[in-house]
């Protein structure tokens, strides 16, 4: 079965472009979520998605970030513009059955983006 | 503040040998905490899952221990192998409104030859 399929495995890129970062979750799963892994602050939930609806995008860290989930098996992550302390790997996850309030899901991750910013 | 807090942050043993990684948390109220194991490069996957009622749980090599009183939690590695090299994630979700899961920055670990 295919999982959680991310790309590009890896962006380099220059400060002030565009960066847009692409998820597929697994099929069937209704939670689809954004963290990002740095060194310094580890795991970060940016913004996570229950039936394609944002729930909580109080971990995006500016306006520069933004996501959309347009339909049950696709998402993006976008960067505008981009910046050097953006550089981190991007996991996409989902879960299936997630509840809106509790959450009992086990998450499955992606292979993650690795975005460096010049 | 709700916090994951893991210890050591990182740790090296010998093939074969055992060894228990730590985590206490500050979550409250507490929904359940995995065990994440990340290989280098590649996305954490769950090792185990425990709830408030429940206080060990065994997957193969792989034993966590929940004292959901103290708000302790151990994952004991029995006869480590070479591809037991990874960080050891703890992960907590708390059952408020919305989706709360507070990582642990994870416990490096290396096992040598």
């Amino acid at each position: 079965d295919a999982g959680v399929i991310q790309s590009p495995r890896h962006e380099v890129t220059e400060m002030g472009q565009e960066v847009t970062l692409r998820c597929k979750p697994i099929s069937g799963h209704n939670s689809l979520f954004w963290y990002r892994q740095t060194m310094m602050r580890g795991l970060e939930l940016l913004i996570y998605f229950n039936n394609n609806v944002p729930i909580d995008d109080s971990g995006m860290p500016e306006d520069r970030f933004s996501a959309k989930m347009p339909n049950a098996s696709f998402s993006t992550l976008k960067i505008q513009p981009s910046e050097p302390r953006d550089s981190a790997v991007y996991f996409c996850a989902s879960s299936p059955k997630q509840q809106r309030v509790a959450s009992t899901g086990e998450l499955f991750f992606g292979e993650g983006s690795r975005l460096t910013v010049l | 503040k709700n916090q994951v807090e893991q210890s050591p942050q990182s740790l090296i043993i010998l093939e074969g040998k055992n060894c228990t990684l730590q985590c206490n948390y500050t979550v409250s109220p507490f929904s359940n905490l995995r065990w994440y194991k990340q290989d280098t490069g590649r996305g954490p996957v769950s090792l185990t899952i425990m709830t408030f009622s429940e206080n060990t749980k065994s997957n193969g090599r792989y034993t966590a221990t929940l004292d959901a009183d103290t708000k302790q939690s151990s994952l004991h590695i029995t006869a480590s192998q070479l591809s037991d090299s990874a960080s050891y994630i703890c992960v907590v979700s708390a059952p408020t409104g919305g989706f709360k899961t507070i990582f642990g920055a994870g416990t490096r670990l290396f096992v040598k030859a």
